[in-house]
């Protein structure tokens, strides 16, 4: 079975710092690991996806994440926060398990950016 | 292109009535998933279905609830006898195939509030 855990409900960050959003995943096969954000009253949209390839991801909207096998990790990062990188912030694993991509979803990571 | 829709936005019933709910898939999209997000928790898978093969149903909570999907496009998720538990914002994405590496792509959701 495939399981994410998402450390810190809430993270605040100034305008312009660091964003870093933490993620841990067990999984019993090599997983594929994805982040996904949600702006309000909006749907979730794909930020970026690992599928076995480089280790470290490039996504949207200057977001990047790094897979770490020896502390299974895919903490997502970016730069330089802006205002309107406010939002929640989910991880997910893919279940790989027979059919289809069912995908496991951590608690989720609210993002708040002030001035 | 259109993406992912469903309706209604919001539904509100009293416990014990039925609800059905609505998913319009991207055109051409194969795969179809339905998960369920309640208050404070990550979202949870419910059922699965890929073209004309039978649907994977091992999320499904209990058997008040159902889905169908016509072909490869609209699929309805119906709950029976609702119970305040049920009260969630209830997903849907779809997918172009099944891979792991196919990005699912999701709609705004249904806020369902069971009185």
């Amino acid at each position: 079975a495939q399981s994410v855990t998402q450390l810190g409900s809430h993270v605040s960050v100034s305008e312009g710092a660091l964003v870093l959003l933490r993620c841990n995943y067990s999984s019993s096969v090599p997983p594929y690991l994805f982040w996904y954000v949600q702006y309000p009253n909006q749907g979730l949209q794909l930020l970026l996806k690992y599928t076995s390839a480089a280790t470290l991801v490039k996504g949207i909207n200057g977001f990047e994440a790094e897979f770490k096998k020896s502390e299974t990790s895919f903490h997502l990062t970016k730069p330089s926060a802006h205002m309107s990188d406010a939002a929640e912030y989910f991880c997910a694993v893919s279940g790989r398990t027979g059919g289809g991509n069912k995908l496991t979803f951590g608690t989720g990571t609210q993002l708040k950016v002030e001035l | 292109g259109a993406g992912v829709s469903q309706s209604p936005s919001n539904k509100v019933t009293e416990k014990g009535k039925d609800v059905e709910l609505r998913c319009d898939p991207i055109s051409g999209h194969t795969a179809l998933y339905w998960y369920r997000q309640r208050l404070g928790q990550g979202l949870e898978f419910l059922i699965y279905f890929q073209g004309n093969s039978a649907p994977d149903k091992s999320g499904l909570p209990s058997d008040r609830f159902s889905a169908e999907r016509t072909g490869e496009s609209v699929s309805t998720l119906t709950i029976q006898r609702t119970q305040q538990e049920d009260s969630a914002v209830y997903l849907c994405a779809s997918s172009l195939g099944s891979s792991y590496t196919d990005t699912q792509y999701f709609g705004p959701g249904t806020r369902l509030t069971v009185l």
